[in-house]
């Protein structure tokens, strides 16, 4: 079965400070794509970043870098020298098999892990 | 404006009340996609749509019927309004499968007395 576990409910830090989500996933498939979206305060759902699972490069786009390991199934997402802007809840995705194989296009989401920035 | 957007953005009904939460988008995207946002659930996928009159089950159907008669609207009915269907439901959609991103709609928070 296809699964995505973000195992940390809540983390606070203090502004300036570096923090990592985790992300953990489960699949069968060898062609998947993942996932991080933002969720701030106002309540939408902002897209972050894809990932394939050829590409196990690492990525990095101003103070947030992504760390995709295929032998940990982690794809891990680190905000560098936090902001209180960064206060969120953020969701790890997977893209979903489909019952005859191949994706059906829908994403399966981890619970989310609410950060809090403090100034 | 371009995107997708849903309405309305609050909603209060009765127990047993049929309601309906709209969805519409002006990209053309093959896709769409009902989800809702529990408290220690994330999301989870209600329906879905490939395409005009194309719709399937997600994970949490039951209670909800979809429609897709165009390609730009998507309609979420909750036949008769549980209080269990107390939630945010969000809609999306996608350009095409498995490396498209989706792109939300603002959510509804819906409220079922």
């Amino acid at each position: 079965a296809q699964k995505v576990t973000q195992a940390q409910t809540e983390i606070s830090v203090v502004e300036k400070e570096d923090v990592t989500l985790d992300c953990v996933y489960e699949t069968r498939d060898t062609t998947y794509y993942l996932f991080w979206y933002k969720q701030p305060p106002s309540g939408e759902l902002v897209f972050l970043i894809r990932r394939n699972s050829f590409d196990e490069q690492n990525e990095i786009s101003g103070r947030y870098s992504w760390n995709f390991q295929k032998s940990t199934s982690s794809f891990n997402f680190t905000i560098t020298a936090s902001q209180v802007v960064d206060s969120a809840v953020y969701f790890c995705a997977l893209s979903e098999r489909g019952n005859y194989g191949g994706s059906q296009g829908n994403l399966i989401f981890g619970k989310g892990t609410k950060l809090s920035v403090k100034p | 404006d371009a995107g997708i957007t849903q309405s309305p953005r609050y909603k209060i009904t009765e127990t047993g009340r049929q309601v309906t939460l709209m969805c519409h988008q002006t990209w053309s995207h093959s896709y769409m996609f009902w989800y809702r946002q529990d408290l220690g659930h994330g999301l989870r996928l209600i329906y879905y749509s490939a395409a005009a009159d194309i719709t399937d089950k997600g994970e949490v159907p039951d209670g909800y019927v979809v429609s897709r008669s165009k390609t730009e609207n998507f309609p979420l009915t909750l036949e008769s309004a549980t209080r269990s269907q107390t939630s945010v439901y969000f809609c999306a959609s996608s350009e095409k499968k498995a490396d498209s991103p989706l792109h939300f709609g603002n959510g509804t928070r819906l409220t079922v007395t």
